[in-house]
């Protein structure tokens, strides 16, 4: 089966940096995704990572280590608006993305 | 970017009503359209993988008959709850794979604003 794991809750303080982490065992890797996703409402792509090392963008970046199953999302200056939850998502050989549950971010001022 | 609407945001129906919902890529095609299913507090959960122009591929535990799907072309996906009872209220969000015509990344999905449907 697949198998996702990432902190369930985190505080962390605006203006701060926070890294969110996520590991992985699945059956084929196509490449691994993070999502952001405000209560109720569907969730937007962040990132994306199908090599190892760090992509940025702007106030976020993400690492990828493919022999360690790990990734994690790190966010920057961070801003009230960032409390959310943030989804780590595998995408499979079969092409399919299978999501973790989530880590709900709240940030504190 | 990759644009992904749904319609309806959101539907309040009697229990033993169909509902339909509708998954279109505004400025792409997409050969593969997924359907997932979210409940309160918890994470996406895919239901059925779609395919333009063949039949669905459902998860194990998803009944075909009761959630039946169309995709009818490169933008278009529905998914038709079928006598829909209280236990169906959920969070459905749809999401539409792009590779990388769009300008993103390539083989990335985007995902409509869901759909919360209420079972009275």
């Amino acid at each position: 089966g697949q198998n996702i794991d990432q902190p369930t809750e985190m505080t962390a303080t605006e203006g701060a940096i926070v890294q969110i982490n996520c590991t992985y065992q699945t059956s084929g890797f196509n490449g691994l995704f993070w999502y952001q996703q405000h209560a109720g409402e569907a969730p937007t792509f962040l990132s994306y990572n199908v090599l190892d090392g760090l992509e940025e963008k702007g106030r976020f970046s993400s690492f990828l280590s493919r022999s360690k199953g790990y990734s994690y999302l790190l966010l920057k200056e961070l801003q009230m608006k960032d409390s959310a939850s943030y989804l780590c998502a595998v995408q499979t050989g079969a092409n399919n993305l299978f999501f973790g549950t989530g880590t709900r971010l709240t940030v504190i001022p | 970017g990759a644009v992904v609407s749904q319609h309806p945001s959101r539907v309040i129906c009697k229990s033993g009503t169909s509902v339909k919902i509708e998954c279109r890529s505004l400025d792409f095609q997409a050969t593969t359209m997924f359907w997932y299913r979210q409940f309160p507090k918890q994470s996406l959960m895919l239901m059925a993988t779609s395919n333009e122009g063949s039949k669905a591929t459902y998860e194990q535990g998803v009944e075909k008959d009761k959630f039946l799907i169309n995709h009818a072309s490169l933008t278009l996906s529905t998914l038709t709850v079928t006598s829909a009872h209280p236990e169906d209220s959920s969070f459905y969000i749809c999401s539409a794979r792009d590779f990388g015509a769009s300008g993103g990344p390539k083989d990335t999905q985007y995902f409509g604003p869901g759909t919360r449907l209420t079972v009275l």
